[in-house]
């Protein structure tokens, strides 16, 4: 089946840095990917929409200056975390759907641990 | 607008007990599709089940059985003879069809099941 991989698994970093969080489709293209974040015992909410070669949907709520998107690829999107605050501490899933129709199973990477120092 | 409702924050069973998990939806979309996925304590989410819109045939896979109601938009997710490796967060997910892919997820359901 299809795969989805994200990079790094786990980012620990100090308060004020970004951190950046890669989202590769593996063996297939995916001109749209979401990114997803969960905070402890917490539902996985939708922060945005990557579209390859066009900006991000952002939803309501989400500041999209801190959290910047990028889809450069058909295989790839990176989510960064501008100036990261505690705050931001949180697990980040990225999913991808396997046609464009959005009929099919999304495919989720394996998430990104990430503490704000 | 799409929501999700999984009331059950937390269960807790016996091994070998039968479990229900609900799942309750709301859309006024017609074309749409249903997921289930478990999230160990890993986080990584494993990929259960999908339903779409048209087919309300129940569905069985091993110990697992879903029950799919247009009716009353529930689609409730059995898990009969549990056992300890079943303990996971469960999620119920939407989809619909004019939503651009968007999973709206529900609000989860901790399942621990004790030897």
């Amino acid at each position: 089946g299809a795969v989805v991989s994200q990079h790094p698994s786990w980012v620990i970093c100090k308060s004020g840095t970004s951190v950046k969080i890669e989202c590769r489709s593996l063996d297939f293209q995916a001109t749209t990917m979401f990114w997803y974040r969960q905070f402890p015992k917490q539902s996985l909410m939708l922060m945005a929409t990557s579209n390859e070669g066009s900006k991000a949907t952002y939803e309501q709520g989400v500041e999209k200056d801190k959290f910047l998107i990028n889809h450069a690829s058909l295989t790839l999107s990176t989510l960064t975390v501008t100036s990261a605050h505690p705050e931001d501490s949180s697990f980040y899933i990225c999913s991808a759907p396997g046609t464009r129709a959005f009929r099919e199973t999304q495919y989720f990477g394996p998430g990104t641990r990430l503490l704000v120092l | 607008a799409q929501k999700v409702t999984q009331a059950q924050t937390e269960i807790s069973v016996v091994e070998k007990e039968d479990v229900t998990l609900d799942c309750v939806y709301e859309t006024r979309d017609t074309t749409y599709y249903l997921f289930w996925y478990k999230q160990p304590p890993s986080g990584e989410l494993v990929f259960l089940i999908r339903r779409n819109s048209f087919d309300e045939q129940n569905e069985i896979s091993g110990r697992y059985s879903w029950n799919f109601q247009k009716s009353t938009s529930s689609f409730n997710f059995t898990i009969t003879a549990s056992q300890v490796v079943d303990s996971a967060v469960y999620f119920c997910a939407l989809i619909a069809s004019n939503q651009g892919g968007k999973l709206i997820f529900g609000q989860g359901t901790e399942l621990s099941v004790k030897p």
